[in-house]
């Protein structure tokens, strides 16, 4: 079993929605948590960073953690079709990235 | 214009025979990663290195080797290539490993089919 769970989706909305994505976690030891965006045939980039519980904010994007109930939330405001992409989750593991599956989410016009 | 690169794109070889994917970062980056992508288990690493002194195996080692005689490259090596190593390859680096914060630049990926 994956350390991070993460609902692979299909995920699709019409543009201006609001998307919440998803991810559970059973490692008590992350201490920080990223979220990352992955266009079709591309590497991953980072689009979100977290170090504690709470949330952050930048322009349309929230991330939201609740290390209590080791949950990890993404939430896209006023979505946009260049939004479409594969949205990966991860906490920090030893020396590495534990990444979730990934969500694709298919924002049409 | 800061990047990782990543050699060959595409690549379909037969079972055995040896191959490298070449990594490559401008940034003078401390540590390096390899992690493959495969439908339904998403990313897992297989190697990476803190620094050109420190390799370590990730996740999924089995079958692959690693480099790291110089800091900006990090070469994956297949000695024995097999159809289970058919897969989307990403090569990854940071400026160093912290515990509070490790943005991980990732390259473009390397699409390997092994018949």
């Amino acid at each position: 079993q994956k350390e991070v769970e993460q609902d692979p989706g299909p995920l699709s909305v019409p543009e201006g929605a609001i998307v919440s994505l998803n991810c559970t976690y059973s490692n008590s030891a992350f201490q920080y948590f990223m979220w990352y965006r992955q266009y079709s045939r591309k590497g991953p980039e980072l689009l979100m960073y977290t170090y504690s519980s709470g949330n952050k904010e930048d322009g349309r994007f929230t991330a939201q953690v609740d290390k209590s109930s080791k949950y990890i939330s993404l939430f896209i405001r006023d979505s946009q079709p260049s939004d479409s992409a594969t949205y990966l989750c991860a906490g920090n593991s030893g020396y590495a990235l534990n990444f979730g599956k990934g969500t694709s989410l298919l924002v049409t016009p | 214009e800061a990047q990782v690169t990543q050699n060959p794109r595409y690549l379909i070889t037969v079972t055995g025979k040896k191959l490298t994917v070449t990594c490559s970062q401008n940034m003078n980056h401390e540590y390096m990663s390899w992690y493959r992508q495969d439908p339904g288990l998403g990313l897992r690493q297989i190697y990476y290195s803190m620094n050109v002194e420190v390799t370590d195996k990730g996740d999924v080692p089995e079958g692959y080797k690693v480099s790291r005689k110089e800091k900006r490259n990090f070469p994956l090596i297949l000695e024995s290539p097999s159809p289970n190593q058919t897969s989307l390859y990403f090569c990854a680096s940071s400026l160093r490993w912290t515990e509070t914060y490790n943005e991980q630049f990732f390259g473009p990926g390397t699409r390997l089919t092994v018949l």
